[in-house]
């Protein structure tokens, strides 16, 4: 059973790169889960993909944020002129749509950012 | 007032030890709940679903209190394994996403 798969997993970059991560989520899964979790805090939604359409953005997804999911599979999470405060871990998920436990959301290992 | 809140701990107990964690949530149309695990600089992993009837997995018992709006997990006989930080995760009523507390920190000692 291979489960979500998150790459790369340790990034540092310096002050205004942008970085881009890449999301593979469980293969019958078609909702796909962004969130972010900082030190001591549990994680914090961003945004959520039914296949390919993106339904739902937190707040916290600033304009320099943007994700996507062209073809319902993988999915990439892009920041733009990173700054200090965008350090954090960034965790992908996903679930299923129908069947048992549609609402159960198995995480990947995550990307670590760090911003110099 | 934070959505999720839960004691940060930590909670020291021996091995053998029982020990309950609790958490409340804001949101009284809130639908599904859950405990998730999380070890040091790793991933959340799903612990157990929590049922309006309460449920237990092996040494984990969970329960909901929906008039209350608490939700509580009870460990039995902890072993050193145990030890990591309980995440309590609420579903919210018209949203995918899942909200969660900053975690209750478990230290179990030999």
């Amino acid at each position: 059973d291979t489960g979500v798969s998150q790459n790369p997993r340790h990034k540092i970059t310096k002050r205004g790169q942008n970085v881009t991560f890449r999301c593979d989520p469980i293969s019958e899964h078609n909702r796909l889960y962004w969130y972010r979790q900082t030190l001591g805090q549990g994680p914090e939604f961003l945004t959520y993909f039914q296949n390919e359409a993106q339904l739902e953005k937190s707040r916290l997804l600033s304009d320099r944020f943007s994700a996507e999911r062209p073809k319902g599979s993988f999915s990439t999470l892009e920041i733009q002129r990173t700054e200090q405060g965008d350090s954090a871990m960034y965790l992908c998920a996903s679930s299923r749509a129908q069947g048992a436990s549609p609402y159960e959301q198995y995480f990947g290992p995550g990307t670590r950012l760090t911003v110099t | 007032r934070k959505e999720v809140e839960q004691d940060p701990g930590p909670f020291n107990v021996p091995e053998g030890a029982t020990v309950a964690f609790n958490c409340t949530y804001s949101n009284s149309a809130s639908q599904s709940f859950f405990w998730y695990r999380q070890d040091c600089r790793k991933e959340p992993k799903l612990l157990m679903s929590v049922y309006s009837s309460g449920n237990e997995d092996g040494r984990f018992t969970a329960q909901l209190n929906r008039a209350s709006q608490y939700i509580s997990l009870l460990i039995r006989d902890s072993k050193l394994s145990d030890s990591a930080t309980y995440l309590c995760v609420v579903k919210g009523d018209s949203s995918y996403k899942l909200i969660f507390g900053s975690g209750t920190r478990l230290l179990v000692r030999p």
